[in-house]
């Protein structure tokens, strides 16, 4: 069963670059059909998705963080990471990842699962 | 893609039937999943493809639509389903704003 946990800094100062890293378990990273995916939800707030990277390095953003973000992937680790540069204080949020599916040339879409735990980042001086 | 979700929440008591809908702002086909949220934790994965239970999610959820309207129907809330319920497209895979179910 394919498990995923994020990790990286709690807090970060405004103007920097916010990364993290998620580590999938149980399941390689380079298997066919899955999309490795961030998603993020502000304290009290609803989700907003960031984006996704294929195992192949092929990604898609949200276009409104677009300009700031950068998915990768390290298929010798098992990992993908997010960069999002120039926070703010309004990139407060709790971080997810989740493996998102597709198949059937994409026809059959079905949703994101499983999730990370999420980790909460906090962008303050 | 916006999705509006409503009511953005709602009392219900044990056994209640409970409805939630959700309307895209432009045709999705049968695009859509939902997810449950409790309090700390990640979202779970309920219903994919509008209509489909993902497996382990008991049967007394159920999801239905396709194009612009969606439903999310709880047949008989029980005490684990008060959480918060978020419907999501997956063609540019924007979510809705939320529906809190709480204990009336």
């Amino acid at each position: 069963q394919v498990q995923l946990q994020e990790s990286g800094p709690g807090l970060v100062k405004p103007s920097q670059t916010l990364s993290l890293t998620c580590t999938v378990s149980g399941g390689s990273i380079s298997s066919g059909d899955y999309y490795w995916s961030w998603i993020r939800q502000p304290p009290g707030k609803g989700l907003e998705w960031i984006g996704y990277i294929y195992y192949s390095g092929s990604t898609y953003y949200n276009p409104s963080l677009k300009s700031r973000v950068t998915i990768s992937v390290d298929t010798s680790k098992n990992q993908f990471s997010l960069k999002l540069s120039s926070v703010t204080a309004a990139d407060t949020a709790v971080y997810y990842c989740a493996s998102y599916r597709e198949m059937v040339a994409a026809t059959l879409r079905l949703g994101f699962d499983p999730w990370g735990q999420g980790t909460l980042v906090t962008v303050s001086s | 893609i916006q999705l509006t979700q409503s009511p953005s929440s709602l009392s219900a008591s044990v056994g209640d039937r409970v409805t939630i809908t959700c309307r895209a702002s432009q045709g999705i086909s049968s695009y859509l999943a939902w997810y449950q949220q409790k309090p700390g934790k990640a979202p779970k994965l309920l219903i994919y493809a509008a209509s489909t239970l993902q497996s382990g999610v008991p049967s007394r959820f159920s999801g239905s639509g396709s194009g612009t309207d969606f439903t999310l129907t709880i047949s008989s809330l029980q005490p684990e389903d008060f959480a918060t319920y978020y419907c999501q497209q997956l063609n540019s895979y924007s979510f809705g704003g939320g529906t809190k179910v709480e204990i009336k």
